[in-house]
């Protein structure tokens, strides 16, 4: 079952901040946050992840609350091209030194002109 | 590079029939993974690989096979289709030494009737 929960849809005006909010209220101490998205018909597109510490790439920024329950995925100048479903992902060590991602049903961020 | 390709993109296949879903990667990465993306849904896991010769299950299995004979291929196989078979399937691979980025294929849309 999914560990996230997130809005179905936002939208935001192109050259803004993209602010899409995740709740993941039962993430335990050792398991990661991690953002994809997903543009229309292709495969997911890894973003960013955390577990922590906010976190910054070319891509966007991911902002973990102290307590660990909810973050906030940042895309800082939205253009047309990043209209996607965006996913809040906890991801689960497995015992063989892997892990699995727990996708949630994502959020359809539409960024308008 | 071509990345991880998928074959075919899209199918139709009739209640009982089986086939096989290929999966090829061209960057030498250790773990592979296919995933089963339902309508407005996220992913779910249904079978990982950890290198040439090693399979898992993961958190939806029933219906599928799997086999890694090389590096390189991980095709999914499908005995006796059923409609909740129905669905897109994605396929990813993750080097070894960066394992938090999966690189996902372009998908293949499959329909069960």
């Amino acid at each position: 079952d999914a560990k996230t929960t997130q809005p179905p849809s936002m939208d935001c005006a192109e050259g803004r901040a993209a602010n899409l909010p995740c709740n993941h209220s039962t993430i335990s101490g050792n398991e990661y946050v991690y953002w994809y998205r997903q543009i229309h018909s292709q495969g997911p597109q890894y973003i960013i992840h955390g577990l922590k510490n906010n976190e910054t790439n070319e891509m966007a920024s991911l902002i973990i609350t102290e307590d660990r329950k909810s973050s906030t995925l940042i895309l800082p100048h939205a253009t047309l091209r990043d209209t996607a479903v965006y996913y809040c992902i906890v991801r689960v060590d497995l015992m063989d030194s892997n892990y699995q991602l727990i996708w949630g049903a994502g959020t359809k961020l539409i960024i308008k002109p | 590079n071509a990345g991880v390709t998928q074959t075919p993109k899209f199918r139709i296949l009739k209640i009982g029939q089986s086939m096989t879903l290929q999966c090829t990667q061209d960057m030498n990465h250790n773990y592979m993974y296919w995933y089963r993306q339902d309508p407005g849904m996220g992913l779910k896991l249904i079978y990982y690989s950890v290198g040439a010769g090693i399979t898992d299950k993961g958190e939806v299995p029933n219906g599928y096979n799997v086999s890694r004979s090389t590096t390189e291929d991980f095709p999914l196989r499908l005995e006796l289709a059923a409609p909740s078979q129905t669905s897109v399937y994605f396929c990813a691979s993750t080097p070894w030494e960066a394992k938090n980025i999966q690189y996902f294929g372009a998908g293949t849309r499959l329909s069960v009737l």
